[in-house]
């Protein structure tokens, strides 16, 4: 069955970086697009970025470009997340999630979550 | 980017009732939509794709629909492990994004 085991998540101060990591298991890592998602406390879920099945092709959201950073390791079924310059409202959940064998986009399994807390 | 937008934000219902949420897109998304649901402190599940596809082992009292730009989940015949909130997310196109969620409560 497919798992997704998110770590990383913690306590960081504002303009520090953080980085996550989801490890994969039960189906092909490396035939798969990746993403992460997020939800502040309280609040809706925002998608973040997409990785690629084979790493080649990212897009983030515009709330994170140019900050945050998406990759993978097929070697060891990882993805990861760096974050830097990070802002209060990087607070959130930090889900990863799997995206569908045929259709880009579609969200079919999710991990549990981190949370991550940017706080002085 | 698209926007979808979910009516109502909260609904109380109960136990054997039938109801519906609504999920209205900014600009037309085909037919790739997507709900989840989702319980406190957990993730979201998949329950339907492509509008009114239902994931593997998802009941059948779930249903979905459309008409132009607007999307329904209708939940027939409540049961006490509906109580969630469900959202909707679109991929046309990147980015992604989900409606606001729908907070169903027991009544």
């Amino acid at each position: 069955q497919v798992k997704l085991v998110e770590s990383g998540g913690g306590v960081v101060q504002p303009g520090k970086s953080l980085r996550l990591s989801c490890a994969a298991s039960g189906f092909t890592f490396s035939n798969t697009g990746m993403h992460w998602v997020r939800q502040a406390p309280g609040k809706g879920l925002e998608w973040v970025a997409v990785i690629s099945f084979n790493g080649g092709h990212k897009v983030y959201a515009d709330s994170v470009k140019g900050r945050f950073t998406m990759s993978r390791d097929t070697s060891n079924n990882t993805l990861y997340l760096q974050m830097n310059s990070l802002r209060a409202e990087d607070t959130a959940v930090y889900y990863c999630a799997k995206n569908d064998d045929v259709r880009d986009g579609l969200i079919d399994y999710w991990g549990q979550g981190t949370l991550v807390t940017v706080s002085s | 980017a698209i926007q979808l937008t979910q009516s109502p934000s909260s609904l109380s219902a109960s136990v054997g009732d039938r109801v519906t949420i609504t999920c209205r897109a900014s600009q037309g998304v085909s037919s790739a939509l997507a709900w989840y649901q989702q319980k406190p402190g957990k993730a979201p599940e998949l329950l339907i794709y492509d509008v009114f596809n239902l994931k593997s082992g998802v009941p059948s009292r779930f249903s979905g629909y459309m008409s132009g730009t607007d999307f329904t989940l209708a939940i027939s015949s409540l049961q006490p492990e509906d109580f969630a909130t469900y959202y909707c997310q679109h991929f046309t196109i990147y980015p992604l994004t989900f409606g606001q969620g729908t907070r169903l409560e027991i009544k």
